[in-house]
């Protein structure tokens, strides 16, 4: 069984630029989440989705956007992005969310903002 | 919100030496993982154990859940053991989101 597929592995951008990430969930797995790590704050959460849905989001500014498409996977958006995003984005896949389930992640992607 | 809380921060210790971290969980939770980072960043899987005890070849864990606290223990640990143990809970009353704690780095010399 595939693990979690988050593409590119890593990314060097601008600033004021915009970037995608992706991620594909376990086979059957239906909510995916996602979250950001750096030095400074360490893991936290961005957003998680169920069956296209939103359920929830964390403390982020609008800048910060995701999406889910009818096959599970996801993708997460950055906008104007800024050197403080440069960070190791984390997705995570279960089969209804974490709420009593375990988590699986992918390998990230690092991001690098300059 | 709830804190989750590691320690020690940092264990330096020798090849075949065990060794305990420790996760302290200000709240009641419906899941807790522990997780080994790697080097390369990926977060690996060791134990889903909001309660009770588990066992996987060197590593156990035992979750009180109501005294709200985690241990994972390594035994005759390896160079490979060599990484960051993250602690992570998803709070009840929560949302689908999973709370993490600081990590322990943990280094295993030869």
């Amino acid at each position: 069984k595939a693990g979690v597929t988050q593409t590119p592995r890593y990314l060097i951008k601008t600033r004021g630029q915009q970037v995608t990430l992706s991620c594909s969930p376990i086979s059957g797995h239906r909510s995916v989440s996602w979250y950001q790590q750096t030095p400074g704050q360490g893991l936290q959460f961005l957003f998680e989705y169920f069956s296209e849905t939103q359920r929830n989001k964390g403390n982020f500014p609008g800048r910060f956007s995701g999406r889910q498409f009818s096959n599970s996977r996801s993708e997460m958006n950055v906008s104007t992005l800024e050197l403080g995003d440069s960070a190791l984005y984390l997705c995570a896949s279960s089969p209804t969310g974490t709420l009593n389930t375990e988590a699986f992640f992918g390998q990230g992607t690092r991001l690098t903002v300059v | 919100g709830i804190q989750v809380e590691q320690s020690p921060p940092d264990l330096i210790l020798q090849e075949g030496a065990n060794s305990t971290l420790r996760c302290n969980f200000s709240d009641s939770v419906n899941n807790l993982q522990w997780f080994h980072q790697n080097p390369w960043g990926q977060l690996i899987n060791l134990f889903y154990i909001p309660s009770g005890t588990k066992q996987n070849g060197r590593l156990s864990a035992t979750t009180v859940a109501t005294e709200r606290y985690s241990l994972l223990y390594i035994s005759s640990s390896q160079t490979t053991d060599s990484g960051v143990y993250f602690c992570a809970v998803e709070p009840m009353g929560s949302n689908y989101q999973l709370i993490w704690g600081a990590g322990t780095k943990l280094i295993i010399k030869p």
